[in-house]
């Protein structure tokens, strides 16, 4: 398994809470990526990173903002959560190849915004 | 706008049958197709994955077909066994960033 740990991995909070996830790696990957899960929606990407401190938006970032300043850790920050951000949060990390591409992804961190 | 569109949403099916998933595209600049089975409470897996300039690819019981000029792809799934009951996900990766797009997904239980 590729050496991925999210934390926390289960969070209640209140609406209106800053929330931080963290996403850590072993594996020295180039590309770590923050997924949201929900019924009927699939996987959606909320951010992206392509380096130390490079980072970009997906199809659904706002409310969301994201921090990579080691390569190893990537971190998605709910600034003031909200009901509608209550999901399943899935960290994966990459290293582009024309063969593969592979993502390998973590277990999950699921938030609950009461 | 979902980028990749995947059906059906839910599949049963009895134990040695045949498991068919379908996808479709817009963006002609995706350049690699991958395929991801994912278990309850457990993140989703690399199962098999196609690349544009190959029509067919199969392993094991897994094979993708895909159809440039149509824009789709499909998952085969032979003798399904209920060991593959799980949810499915298409995905799509763009040729530049690195971002991959995912279908909806399709929960498939096979029963024996």
């Amino acid at each position: 398994d590729a050496g991925i740990t999210q934390s926390p991995r289960h969070k209640v909070t209140e609406t209106g809470t800053p929330v931080t996830l963290r996403c850590h790696q072993t594996e020295n990957h180039r590309y770590m990526y923050w997924y949201r899960q929900d019924p009927g929606h699939g996987l959606r990407l909320i951010h992206y990173s392509y380096g130390v401190k490079d980072t970009d938006k997906g199809e659904v970032s706002d409310g969301y903002s994201v921090s990579r300043s080691k390569t190893e850790d990537f971190l998605l920050t709910l600034e003031s959560a909200t009901s509608s951000q209550t999901s399943v949060y899935f960290c994966a990390i990459s290293e582009r190849s024309r063969a593969t591409g592979e993502l390998f992804f973590g277990e999950g961190s699921r938030l609950t915004v009461l | 706008q979902q980028q990749v569109k995947q059906s059906p949403q839910s599949l049963i099916v009895q134990k040695g049958g045949i498991s068919i998933i379908n996808c479709a595209y817009e963006n002609t600049a995706f350049d690699y197709f991958p395929w991801y089975q994912q278990f309850p409470g457990k993140g989703p897996a690399l199962l098999i994955a196609i690349r544009p300039d190959v029509s067919e690819k199969k392993e094991g019981r897994f094979t993708i077909s895909f159809n440039k000029s149509a824009k789709q792809f499909s998952l085969h799934i032979m003798d399904s066994q209920p060991g593959d009951s799980a949810t499915y996900f298409c995905a799509a990766r763009g040729n530049t960033g690195n971002q991959f797009y995912f279908g909806t997904g399709t929960s498939l239980t096979v029963i024996p």
